[in-house]
């Protein structure tokens, strides 16, 4: 069984063009991580998201968690070939405990 | 400080085989965690630990042996490997936030690639 579910699962678009992947739950969580993965690399944590309705923003990326805190979504601002990679959300139930993640969102930004 | 480090960073192994995954890190962190990654399937979680001498089985656990006699390494063993054991498989680390915090990051190694023929 899947926790969460990620959409879509793969993106292909321009450079400067935006984009938005979700991260859907019927689980409530204690907090929501995004990653990046590389290929050959393992994850890299981007942000965490604590509160509901909580909305953080890393330079282009905006991240959002839901109010009920069951989903969470990451939106890029003028996507840039930089940006290529395997986007993935973690949900934690307590902390310093095993996330679950989501399949992932291959996203590829072409110039 | 180099962080989450694990070897090798390949390996084939035949069928029935057995072999032992390293990790190490050097950020003193108390936490250590073991996942799979299958194309399209996002990370498992194999096996986790919260201490030294302290295990427990994750997700997918069956397989698989762990064993964590130091707080810096924290080893994965496969016992007689299948081909359902071809996979990516990732360590990882973190500190607990701390008493009522709710997160904290985890930070992982660069993967071994282990292909069971």
């Amino acid at each position: 069984t899947q926790l969460l579910e990620q959409s879509p699962q793969f993106l292909s678009i321009q450079e400067g063009e935006n984009l938005t992947v979700y991260c859907n739950s019927s689980s409530v969580f204690s907090s929501l991580q995004w990653y990046r993965q590389e290929p050959g690399e393992g994850p890299v944590l981007l942000v965490t998201v604590v509160t509901g309705g909580e909305v953080k923003k890393l330079k282009r990326l905006t991240f959002q968690f839901g109010d009920a805190r069951k989903d969470s979504s990451l939106h890029i601002t003028a996507a840039q070939p930089g940006d290529t990679g395997l986007y993935l959300c973690a949900g934690a139930r307590l902390a310093g405990y095993a996330l679950n993640f989501g399949k992932g969102t291959s996203l590829l930004v072409t110039p | 400080n180099a962080g989450v480090t694990q070897t090798p960073k390949f390996r084939i192994l035949k069928i029935g085989q057995s072999m032992t995954l390293q990790c190490t890190q050097d950020m003193n962190h108390n936490y250590m965690y073991w996942y799979r990654q299958d194309p399209g399937m996002g990370l498992k979680l194999i096996y986790y630990s919260v201490g030294a001498g302290i295990t427990d089985k994750g997700e997918v656990p069956n397989g698989y042996n762990v064993s964590r006699s130091t707080t810096e390494d924290f080893p994965l063993r496969l016992e007689l490997a299948a081909p359902s054991q071809t996979s990516v498989y990732f360590c990882a680390s973190s500190y607990p936030a701390g008493a009522g915090a709710l997160t904290d990051t985890q930070y992982f190694g660069p993967g071994t690639r282990l292909t069971v023929l």
